[in-house]
């Protein structure tokens, strides 16, 4: 049972335009959300979180949305650039229970020139 | 600061064997979570270590296990390895907040052949 779905394995995006990563979750007890990004070879590396009292979160170039009544968020990057070409994984907790932090498998980030 | 430490970087085992991963959290950092990842399945989560006490555990089978010492380091063992346990073992820390998610390390690579 997946508990969060991003249900794009890949998506590719012209440098400078918008890209916009999506991410659907199925458990309404999530209340804070969190994006990930990942080099080959590297580890994931924190990016950008929300929670749920908020639907939007902005972090220079990086901005996550949260339609709670939807249990979707999307991570928008404007503009993209050749640099952030990863693997972008979506992820989701329980603030008041515990610190397991529930992925999503991953969306790849092409940004082409 | 330093980062998570994982060691070793890349392990090459045999069916039927176990194997000891190590990771090194950053300092102050309480929490130790372990995940695998493989190309199919994203991010899995294993377990979490809290003040050398097992907080979480994932949906593995019970030949994965780990323990964390007084200083916060923590180790995973694998017995009777199989085929399908190559994967990448990653390890994250953190505070036991939210507030930043966790930062990773970069992974131990795991063959069993």
């Amino acid at each position: 049972d997946q508990q969060v779905k991003q249900n794009s394995p890949s998506l590719s995006v012209q440098e400078g335009r918008i890209s916009i990563l999506n991410c659907d979750y199925t458990n309404s007890m999530f209340d804070y959300f969190l994006w990930y990004k990942k080099y080959p070879a590297e580890g994931p590396t924190f990016l950008i979180s929300i929670s749920s009292i908020k639907d939007k979160n902005e972090d220079g170039r990086f901005t996550v949305f949260l339609n709670k009544s939807a249990k979707h968020l999307s991570l928008h990057i404007v503009p993209s650039q050749p640099g952030d070409s990863a693997v972008y994984f979506c992820a989701a907790s329980y603030m008041n229970r515990d610190d397991k932090i529930i992925f999503g498998k991953g969306t790849r980030l092409h940004i082409l020139p | 600061k330093a980062g998570v430490t994982q060691t070793p970087r890349y392990l090459i085992k045999t069916r039927g064997q176990q194997v000891t991963l190590s990771c090194s959290p950053i300092s102050g950092h309480r929490s130790v979570s372990w995940y695998q990842q493989t190309p199919g399945q994203g991010l899995q989560f294993l377990f979490e270590y809290f003040s050398e006490t097992q907080r979480n555990k994932g949906n593995f089978p019970g030949r994965f296990s780990g323990r964390q010492f007084s200083n916060s380091r923590s180790e995973m063992n694998v017995s009777t390895l199989e085929l399908g346990d190559s994967a990448l073992y990653l390890c994250a820390s953190s505070l036991g907040d939210r507030g930043g998610g966790y930062t990773f390390g970069s992974g131990t690579r795991l063959t069993v052949v």
